[in-house]
């Protein structure tokens, strides 16, 4: 089982929100990880959007839009991506990533966002 | 700003050896430990390896330990990546990214083909 499962597609709507999820697997709890975020468009590599531990532990990316979000469903053992206000711009690749020690990162396999 | 230029990337024939190169600017180097991640043609981010900011600690990817060596030179500002033996799954663009992995270079494209 992967470290870290993501879906692998969304689809929501122009001025909608979407929720990307990022499901740890079992045995690692959620509650001790900063969740980091990424978007990669094609072409490009990937840009940091945000981290997320808790709302006292949190970071935002620089020039990132506050409508990009961070959080967690602990009952789900998920950090939660959310974007508000989608723009056509905002259809992408998503990952999320922890470390899961100090020398040691791992990616989920990512979600790909379409708005349409 | 940050910047991270990678090199070093090319065809390569299974069995064969490359060794990449990141040159960082902007930031302290020699105070940030250092990542390559690699993303295969159509496929996700996989994290091959990290070097802390002395170089005292390395850490590989199962699936490159043996393989691949990290090295860092700190009066050069660089990061390099070190492949041998390698093989058609290791065929990938390979990116440098910044200890916190807030930044990352463009990547070099490797191909392992015969």
């Amino acid at each position: 089982q992967a470290v870290l499962t993501q879906p692998a597609s969304l689809s929501a709507s122009p001025g909608a929100s979407a929720s990307l999820t990022c499901t740890l697997r079992s045995g690692i709890n959620v509650g001790t990880y900063r969740i980091y975020w990424y978007q990669q468009k094609p072409g490009s590599p990937p840009q940091y959007l945000l981290r997320y531990k808790s709302d006292s532990d949190k970071q935002q990316g620089s020039g990132v839009p506050s409508r990009f979000s961070g959080s967690k469903n602990a009952s789900a053992n998920a950090g939660i991506l959310l974007i508000s206000g989608l723009q056509s711009e905002d259809e992408a690749d998503y990952y999320c990533m922890i470390w899961l020690s100090s020398a040691e990162v791992v990616f989920g396999g990512g979600t790909k966002l379409t708005v349409l | 700003q940050v910047q991270l230029l990678e090199s070093g990337g090319g065809v390569v024939q299974p069995g064969g050896s490359l060794r990449l190169s990141c040159a960082a600017s902007g930031f302290t180097f020699s105070s940030n430990g250092m990542h390559w991640v690699r993303q295969a043609p159509g496929k996700g981010l996989e994290w091959v390896a990290f070097v802390r900011y002395d170089g005292s600690d390395k850490n590989y990817a199962d699936s490159v330990k043996g393989r691949f060596t990290i090295s860092r030179d700190n009066s050069k500002n660089t990061v390099s990546l070190q492949m041998n033996s390698l093989r058609v799954e290791d065929t990938a663009l390979y990116y440098c990214a910044k200890g916190d992995v807030a930044y990352w270079g463009q990547g070099t494209l490797v191909t392992v083909s015969s």
